[in-house]
């Protein structure tokens, strides 16, 4: 099993739709977790931590569930330049310990 | 703005040759990172610096060391180069050990 699992997709939503990704995680000493965002052929970029209490940046929803090891993102009103790949990246520790998911894949269309 | 400087974003390279991979970045981060990226597998960890001369194993350090000389720059070296380092390499840095991660854009090697 796979320390950090994503579901590749792709997913394909029209604009405006409201879509969630999961990403469930192996180690429960797992301290922080992030998302980052990675446009094609270009480097990631953290998206936005994420925090036990849940945390909200406009469009954008995280979660974390502790008791079965996953974290969400939600994105409501898609745009057109939310698509991207969305990785889900988990920490055991330390800088050397981030985890990284291989990537969920959405595309918004017109 | 924050920059992380990849020396090349395309190489081509025959197996068996050495192959150096620079990173230069400008935030004056102690935490540098090379990480592998292939479909399907994620980023992988292949080494990491905490501080100037110093260095860590990542996760997939076979066949490839590093250099940190200097604070800002950190080298990764193919001492000799097999098909099966085809890959994305991407280089990052950040300022604390669980801080935000920032990337190059990125080194796609093609090893013939």
């Amino acid at each position: 099993r796979k320390e950090v699992e994503q579901d590749p997709g792709p997913f394909n939503v029209p604009e405006g739709a409201t879509v969630a990704f999961n990403c469930t995680y192996s180690n429960s000493a797992s301290q922080s977790f992030f998302w980052y965002r990675q446009d094609c052929r270009k480097e990631p970029k953290l998206l936005m931590s994420v925090y036990s209490s849940g945390n909200e940046d406009g469009r954008f929803t995280a979660q974390l569930n502790r008791a079965s090891q996953y974290i969400s993102l939600l994105i409501r009103d898609s745009k057109l330049s939310d698509s991207a790949t969305y990785l889900c990246v988990v920490n055991t520790g330390s800088a050397r310990q981030l985890t990284f998911g291989s990537g969920t894949q959405l595309t918004v269309l017109p | 703005d924050v920059k992380v400087t990849q020396s090349s974003r395309y190489l081509v390279k025959r197996t068996g040759e050495k192959v150096f991979l620079e990173c230069v970045q400008d935030m004056d981060h102690e935490n540098m990172f090379w990480y592998r990226q292939d479909p399907g597998l994620g980023l992988r960890l292949i080494y990491f610096s905490y501080d100037v001369k110093m260095k860590e194993k990542g996760d997939i350090p076979e066949g490839y060391s590093v250099s940190r000389e200097k604070k800002e720059r950190f080298s990764l070296i193919l001492e000799s180069a097999s098909t099966n380092q085809t890959s994305m390499y991407l280089c990052a840095s950040s300022q604390r050990e669980e801080g935000e991660l920032f990337f190059g854009e990125g080194s796609r090697l093609t090893v013939l």
